[in-house]
C-alpha cells in the first residue's frame, strides 16, 4: 500500500545544531508540504513543493529550508535550531491539493 | 489575510446525539472546504471536503456550506465516543492552491 512516512518520530537536539527531518511518500504525488503544529496556532505552512526541483516558502519559512531532488522525498532542514522551533512537524502530500492532503505521522522535535 | 476561525471547544455531546461543528471564513471567494479529524497525538485525517456548489453527506457525516454567512458546518449524527477528537477545518480560496487551516475544535462524546 502507498504511504507517507516521516522520520524520526521524536528528536531532541541542541540550540544551534542543524537538523533534517525526513519525509518519504510512495503515492507518486507531485505536491508535498511541510507544516508545524503548535498549541494556539494550529497548522502553519513552512514550505511546499509542486514537483521535482520546485520549492516554495510558506507563512513561517524563516530558519527552514527544503530541497526536492525526486518525487518521493521532501526533507526539511533547520539550519540552526532554535527553541522557538520546538514543535510537531507534519509532512503531507497530495495528487491535487484541491482534494485534500494525506499527512504523515509527524515528528516531535524538541530543541533544548 | 485569509482567516479561518473555529471555536476551540471543547464541545461535549452525549453518545447518540448530533454534534455540530462550525467554521467561519473571511474570503468570500473561497471554493473548497475541508474537514480533518485529528486524534490526540496523531496526524490529521481527511474526513470529507465540499466545493462551493453544494453540501455532501457521507455516512454519519454531513458537510454544509452557508455562503451568505460564510461558514461551513460538519454534522456528526449518532455520535460515538470514538468520534472524540479535534476537528480541523481548512478553506481554499479561488486565488490559492493552498488551504488555510483553522485551529480546530475539540469534540468530546461521552457515554
Amino acid at each position: 500500500d502507498a504511504e507517507i512516512t516521516q522520520s524520526p518520530r521524536h528528536k531532541i537536539t541542541e540550540t544551534g545544531r542543524q537538523v533534517t527531518l525526513a519525509c518519504h511518500q510512495t503515492w507518486n504525488h507531485n505536491n508535498m508540504f511541510w507544516y508545524r503544529q503548535d498549541l494556539g496556532h494550529g497548522l502553519r505552512l513552512i514550505h511546499y513543493s509542486y514537483g521535482v526541483q520546485d520549492t516554495n516558502k510558506g507563512e513561517v519559512s524563516d530558519g527552514y529550508s527544503v530541497s526536492r531532488s525526486n518525487t518521493e522525498d521532501l526533507p526539511l532542514t533547520l539550519e540552526s535550531a532554535a527553541s522557538s522551533q520546538t514543535s510537531v512537524y507534519f509532512c503531507a502530500s497530495s495528487e491535487d491539493p484541491g482534494n485534500g492532503y494525506t499527512f504523515g505521522s509527524g515528528t516531535r522535535l524538541t530543541v533544548v | 489575510q485569509k482567516e479561518v476561525e473555529q471555536n476551540s471547544g471543547p464541545l461535549s455531546v452525549p453518545e447518540g446525539a448530533i454534534a455540530s461543528l462550525n467554521c467561519t471564513y473571511s474570503d468570500r471567494g473561497s471554493q473548497s472546504f475541508f474537514w480533518y479529524r485529528q486524534y490526540s497525538g496523531k496526524s490529521p485525517e481527511l474526513i470529507m471536503f465540499i466545493y462551493s456548489n453544494g453540501d455532501k453527506e457521507d455516512g454519519r457525516f454531513t458537510a454544509q456550506l452557508n455562503k451568505a454567512s460564510q461558514y461551513v458546518s460538519l454534522l456528526i449524527r449518532d455520535s460515538q465516543p470514538s468520534d472524540s477528537a479535534t476537528y480541523l477545518c481548512a478553506v481554499r480560496s479561488g486565488g490559492s492552491y493552498i488551504p488555510t487551516f483553522g485551529r480546530g475544535t475539540s469534540l468530546i462524546v461521552h457515554p
